[in-house]
Protein backbone atom coordinates (compact mmCIF):
# COMPACT_ATOMS: atom_id res chain seq x y z
CA UNK A 1 0.00 0.00 0.00
CA UNK A 2 1.17 3.74 -0.65
CA UNK A 3 2.56 5.05 2.38
CA UNK A 4 4.80 8.32 3.08
CA UNK A 5 6.92 8.49 5.85
CA UNK A 6 7.83 11.67 7.13
CA UNK A 7 10.91 12.58 9.89
CA UNK A 8 10.57 13.82 13.11
CA UNK A 9 9.58 16.76 14.69
CA UNK A 10 12.02 19.43 15.06
CA UNK A 11 12.97 22.85 16.75
CA UNK A 12 14.57 25.88 15.13
CA UNK A 13 15.58 29.26 16.05
CA UNK A 14 14.84 32.31 13.36
CA UNK A 15 16.98 32.39 10.87
CA UNK A 16 18.16 28.90 10.91
CA UNK A 17 16.86 25.71 8.60
CA UNK A 18 15.26 22.88 8.52
CA UNK A 19 15.03 20.32 6.07
CA UNK A 20 11.97 17.48 6.13
CA UNK A 21 12.20 14.41 4.39
CA UNK A 22 9.21 12.51 3.20
CA UNK A 23 9.80 8.05 2.52
CA UNK A 24 7.73 6.73 0.00
CA UNK A 25 6.63 3.53 -0.60
CA UNK A 26 3.94 1.06 -2.32
CA UNK A 27 4.17 3.11 -5.92
CA UNK A 28 6.31 3.95 -8.55
CA UNK A 29 7.99 7.47 -7.00
CA UNK A 30 8.51 8.85 -10.39
CA UNK A 31 5.38 8.36 -11.68
CA UNK A 32 3.74 11.16 -9.54
CA UNK A 33 4.36 14.35 -8.12
CA UNK A 34 4.68 15.13 -4.38
CA UNK A 35 3.57 18.43 -3.09
CA UNK A 36 4.06 20.10 0.43
CA UNK A 37 1.51 21.48 2.50
CA UNK A 38 1.13 23.50 5.32
CA UNK A 39 -0.67 24.05 8.57
CA UNK A 40 -0.50 26.68 11.34
CA UNK A 41 -1.72 26.17 14.68
CA UNK A 42 -5.21 26.34 14.22
CA UNK A 43 -5.06 27.63 11.01
CA UNK A 44 -6.41 26.56 7.05
CA UNK A 45 -3.75 24.62 4.43
CA UNK A 46 -1.27 26.55 2.92
CA UNK A 47 0.28 25.03 -0.14
CA UNK A 48 4.14 25.49 0.16
CA UNK A 49 5.05 23.67 -3.45
CA UNK A 50 5.45 20.40 -5.82
CA UNK A 51 8.21 18.15 -7.13
CA UNK A 52 7.57 16.29 -10.36
CA UNK A 53 8.78 13.00 -9.19
CA UNK A 54 10.78 11.92 -12.94
CA UNK A 55 11.79 15.49 -14.33
CA UNK A 56 12.78 17.21 -10.98
CA UNK A 57 11.13 19.99 -12.03
CA UNK A 58 9.45 22.64 -9.15
CA UNK A 59 7.16 25.02 -8.40
CA UNK A 60 7.06 27.34 -4.88
CA UNK A 61 4.30 29.46 -3.17
CA UNK A 62 5.09 33.30 -4.32
CA UNK A 63 5.32 33.74 -0.89
CA UNK A 64 8.05 31.16 0.58
CA UNK A 65 10.05 31.68 -3.17
CA UNK A 66 13.80 32.19 -2.36
CA UNK A 67 13.36 30.60 1.21
CA UNK A 68 12.07 26.92 0.12
CA UNK A 69 13.70 24.67 -2.00
CA UNK A 70 12.12 20.89 -2.64
CA UNK A 71 14.37 17.80 -4.04
CA UNK A 72 14.12 14.35 -4.52
CA UNK A 73 16.58 11.19 -4.76
CA UNK A 74 14.66 8.83 -6.59
CA UNK A 75 17.07 5.87 -5.96
CA UNK A 76 15.47 6.38 -1.92
CA UNK A 77 12.16 7.13 -3.16
CA UNK A 78 12.38 10.14 -1.05
CA UNK A 79 11.21 14.08 -1.20
CA UNK A 80 12.94 16.61 1.41
CA UNK A 81 11.83 20.18 2.07
CA UNK A 82 13.99 22.73 3.05
CA UNK A 83 12.98 26.10 4.24
CA UNK A 84 15.83 28.70 5.15
CA UNK A 85 15.89 31.96 7.08
CA UNK A 86 12.72 30.78 9.43
CA UNK A 87 10.67 32.72 11.32
CA UNK A 88 8.28 32.23 13.97
CA UNK A 89 5.16 32.56 11.32
CA UNK A 90 6.74 28.92 9.95
CA UNK A 91 5.87 27.42 12.66
CA UNK A 92 3.29 24.78 11.41
CA UNK A 93 2.65 20.83 10.43
CA UNK A 94 4.18 20.01 6.97
CA UNK A 95 2.91 17.45 5.33
CA UNK A 96 4.04 15.65 2.21
CA UNK A 97 1.58 14.91 0.25
CA UNK A 98 1.44 12.63 -3.51
CA UNK A 99 -0.93 13.51 -6.15
CA UNK A 100 -2.45 11.48 -8.62
CA UNK A 101 -2.36 9.51 -11.13
CA UNK A 102 -1.87 11.50 -14.88
CA UNK A 103 -2.21 14.92 -13.39
CA UNK A 104 -5.50 15.73 -15.22
CA UNK A 105 -7.27 16.18 -11.89
CA UNK A 106 -4.84 16.95 -9.74
CA UNK A 107 -6.37 15.62 -6.77
CA UNK A 108 -3.90 14.84 -3.59
CA UNK A 109 -4.47 11.16 -2.72
CA UNK A 110 -2.24 10.35 -0.28
CA UNK A 111 -0.83 12.22 2.50
CA UNK A 112 2.14 11.77 5.46
CA UNK A 113 1.05 12.17 8.79
CA UNK A 114 2.59 15.60 9.07
CA UNK A 115 5.84 17.06 10.66
CA UNK A 116 5.97 19.66 13.55
CA UNK A 117 8.20 22.44 12.72
CA UNK A 118 8.64 24.93 15.74
CA UNK A 119 10.65 27.91 15.29
CA UNK A 120 11.42 29.14 18.42
CA UNK A 121 13.93 31.61 20.09
CA UNK B 1 -5.76 33.20 -7.05
CA UNK B 2 -7.80 32.41 -3.98
CA UNK B 3 -10.36 29.71 -3.48
CA UNK B 4 -13.46 30.87 -0.93
CA UNK B 5 -14.97 28.93 1.63
CA UNK B 6 -18.22 30.04 4.27
CA UNK B 7 -16.07 29.41 7.52
CA UNK B 8 -19.25 27.39 8.97
CA UNK B 9 -21.79 25.25 8.14
CA UNK B 10 -24.22 23.17 10.25
CA UNK B 11 -26.39 20.27 9.16
CA UNK B 12 -29.15 17.93 10.95
CA UNK B 13 -28.41 14.17 11.32
CA UNK B 14 -29.51 12.38 8.50
CA UNK B 15 -29.87 15.60 6.55
CA UNK B 16 -28.16 17.35 3.24
CA UNK B 17 -25.80 19.60 2.86
CA UNK B 18 -23.79 21.42 0.30
CA UNK B 19 -20.31 22.87 0.91
CA UNK B 20 -19.34 25.66 -1.85
CA UNK B 21 -15.94 26.61 -2.64
CA UNK B 22 -15.72 29.65 -5.12
CA UNK B 23 -12.34 31.27 -7.48
CA UNK B 24 -11.92 31.88 -10.61
CA UNK B 25 -9.55 29.22 -11.28
CA UNK B 26 -12.28 26.67 -11.01
CA UNK B 27 -13.64 27.91 -14.51
CA UNK B 28 -10.84 26.02 -15.63
CA UNK B 29 -9.79 23.35 -13.43
CA UNK B 30 -11.52 21.19 -10.96
CA UNK B 31 -11.83 21.52 -7.27
CA UNK B 32 -10.81 18.18 -5.07
CA UNK B 33 -11.86 17.93 -1.03
CA UNK B 34 -10.47 17.15 1.83
CA UNK B 35 -11.79 16.12 4.85
CA UNK B 36 -9.48 16.32 8.68
CA UNK B 37 -10.27 15.73 12.01
CA UNK B 38 -8.68 17.40 14.54
CA UNK B 39 -5.49 16.12 15.27
CA UNK B 40 -5.37 14.15 12.10
CA UNK B 41 -3.43 14.91 8.18
CA UNK B 42 -6.35 15.69 5.86
CA UNK B 43 -8.01 13.01 3.29
CA UNK B 44 -9.41 13.32 0.00
CA UNK B 45 -13.16 12.25 -0.37
CA UNK B 46 -14.17 13.99 -3.43
CA UNK B 47 -11.97 15.46 -6.85
CA UNK B 48 -12.40 15.82 -10.10
CA UNK B 49 -15.98 15.31 -12.14
CA UNK B 50 -17.51 13.59 -8.66
CA UNK B 51 -14.61 10.66 -8.09
CA UNK B 52 -14.11 9.48 -4.67
CA UNK B 53 -11.03 7.23 -3.42
CA UNK B 54 -11.75 4.02 -2.96
CA UNK B 55 -12.83 3.60 0.62
CA UNK B 56 -14.92 6.40 0.70
CA UNK B 57 -18.53 6.57 1.35
CA UNK B 58 -20.84 7.53 -1.91
CA UNK B 59 -23.09 9.94 0.38
CA UNK B 60 -20.18 12.19 -0.42
CA UNK B 61 -20.13 13.65 -3.97
CA UNK B 62 -18.65 16.61 -6.02
CA UNK B 63 -19.78 18.79 -8.54
CA UNK B 64 -18.65 22.27 -10.47
CA UNK B 65 -21.00 24.97 -12.07
CA UNK B 66 -18.80 27.91 -13.40
CA UNK B 67 -16.51 29.54 -11.11
CA UNK B 68 -18.20 27.10 -8.11
CA UNK B 69 -17.15 23.50 -6.96
CA UNK B 70 -19.69 21.64 -4.31
CA UNK B 71 -19.27 18.91 -1.95
CA UNK B 72 -22.32 17.79 -1.12
CA UNK B 73 -23.04 14.69 1.69
CA UNK B 74 -26.05 13.35 1.45
CA UNK B 75 -26.98 11.36 4.76
CA UNK B 76 -25.04 12.85 6.74
CA UNK B 77 -23.76 11.05 9.70
CA UNK B 78 -22.08 11.99 12.92
CA UNK B 79 -18.70 11.15 12.01
CA UNK B 80 -18.41 14.00 9.32
CA UNK B 81 -18.00 16.33 11.41
CA UNK B 82 -15.03 17.77 10.84
CA UNK B 83 -13.11 20.56 8.76
CA UNK B 84 -13.68 20.93 4.87
CA UNK B 85 -11.23 21.81 2.55
CA UNK B 86 -11.14 22.27 -1.12
CA UNK B 87 -8.36 22.85 -3.50
CA UNK B 88 -7.16 23.37 -7.10
CA UNK B 89 -4.30 24.99 -9.37
CA UNK B 90 -4.56 28.68 -9.33
CA UNK B 91 -5.82 30.78 -12.67
CA UNK B 92 -2.28 30.12 -14.11
CA UNK B 93 -1.88 25.99 -13.69
CA UNK B 94 1.01 26.56 -12.03
CA UNK B 95 0.43 27.12 -8.67
CA UNK B 96 -1.83 25.29 -6.04
CA UNK B 97 -4.18 27.04 -3.81
CA UNK B 98 -6.41 25.92 -0.71
CA UNK B 99 -9.65 27.35 0.06
CA UNK B 100 -9.77 28.69 3.60
CA UNK B 101 -12.09 25.83 5.05
CA UNK B 102 -15.39 25.25 6.08
CA UNK B 103 -15.95 23.39 9.44
CA UNK B 104 -19.22 21.10 9.51
CA UNK B 105 -21.10 21.05 12.72
CA UNK B 106 -23.87 18.07 12.54
CA UNK B 107 -26.41 18.34 14.89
Amino acid sequence: QVQLVQSGAEVKKPGASVKVSCKTSGYIFSHHAIHWVRQAPGRGLEWVGWINGGSGNTKYSEGLQGRVSITRDISASTAYLELSGLRSEDTAVYYCVREGPSGYYGQFDYWGLGTLVTVTS
Amino acid sequence: SELTQDPTVSVALGQTVRITCQGDSLRNYYASWYQQKPGQAPMLVAYGRDNRPSGIPDRFSGSKSGNTASLTITGTQAEDEADYYCNSRDTNGVHWVFGGGTKLTVL
